[in-house]
């Protein structure tokens, strides 16, 4: 079945330590998101990429990043992760940006880091 | 985007339907409405959207009203798998795809 992979499920990384995470999709879809979600609160968007072209959310911390290599992997970075950055990281994907129904996103599992 | 109000959380028994509101009482035309799930540990699910007809899918309707500032997500037969957090989200039409989730209902679904 197509699907938005994410691995790990869970991270443990030690403050300060950077980190990877991973996402990948056999949709073959244009657009890949990244959300951040705290306990208890609603996912966040942090950045997206619609093909190459990267666009970051205004309020989105400089220590995180993101690289695409090709239209399946995406990867968020987080340079220097401190206490505040645990928390569900999800990965979704589009087909494109239209505003129709192509629009809509598929998430995978998301992965759960954890700061130490 | 409009903001959405949505109760916090509600139960629905086992085989009824559930039906989820949600206010946005300042949509504006070119503004769909959209309906996703997170179950526990998982990552959001896409139900169904909408413009300002009502809309039925193989896994729930979306019935929205007629001035288009409230809508109501109706899950015909609720199973326990359906427990949930229900997020009901505005989205321009043409806006970049940014999708801003607010706070959703939990749905409990009791045997």
């Amino acid at each position: 079945d197509a699907m938005v992979i994410q691995n790990p499920r869970y991270q443990v990384t030690q403050f300060g330590k950077p980190v990877t995470l991973s996402c990948s999709q056999t949709l073959n879809h244009n657009v890949m998101y990244w959300y951040q979600q705290k306990s208890s609160q609603a996912p966040k968007l942090l950045f997206h990429y619609y093909d190459k072209d990267f666009n970051n959310e205004a309020d989105t911390p400089d220590n995180f990043q993101s690289r695409r290599p090709n239209t399946s992997f995406c990867f968020l970075d987080i340079r220097s992760p401190g206490l505040g950055d645990a928390a569900m990281y999800l990965c979704a994907t589009s087909r494109d940006l239209s505003g129709g129904a192509g629009d809509t996103q598929y998430f995978g599992p998301g992965t759960r880091l954890t700061v130490l | 985007d409009a903001k959405t109000t949505q109760p916090p959380s509600m139960d629905c028994a086992e085989g009824r339907a559930a039906n989820l509101p949600c206010n946005h009482s300042t949509i504006s035309g070119n503004e769909y409405v959209y309906w996703y799930r997170q179950i526990h540990s998982q990552g959001p699910q896409y139900i169904i959207h909408g413009l300002k007809n009502n809309e039925t899918n193989e896994m729930a309707s979306l019935i929205i009203t007629e001035d288009r500032k409230s809508s109501t997500l109706i899950l015909p037969h609720a199973t326990l798998r359906d427990t949930a957090v229900y997020y009901c989200i505005v989205r321009l039409k043409a806006a970049g795809n940014k999708l801003t989730f607010g706070g959703g209902t939990r749905v409990l679904v009791k045997p």
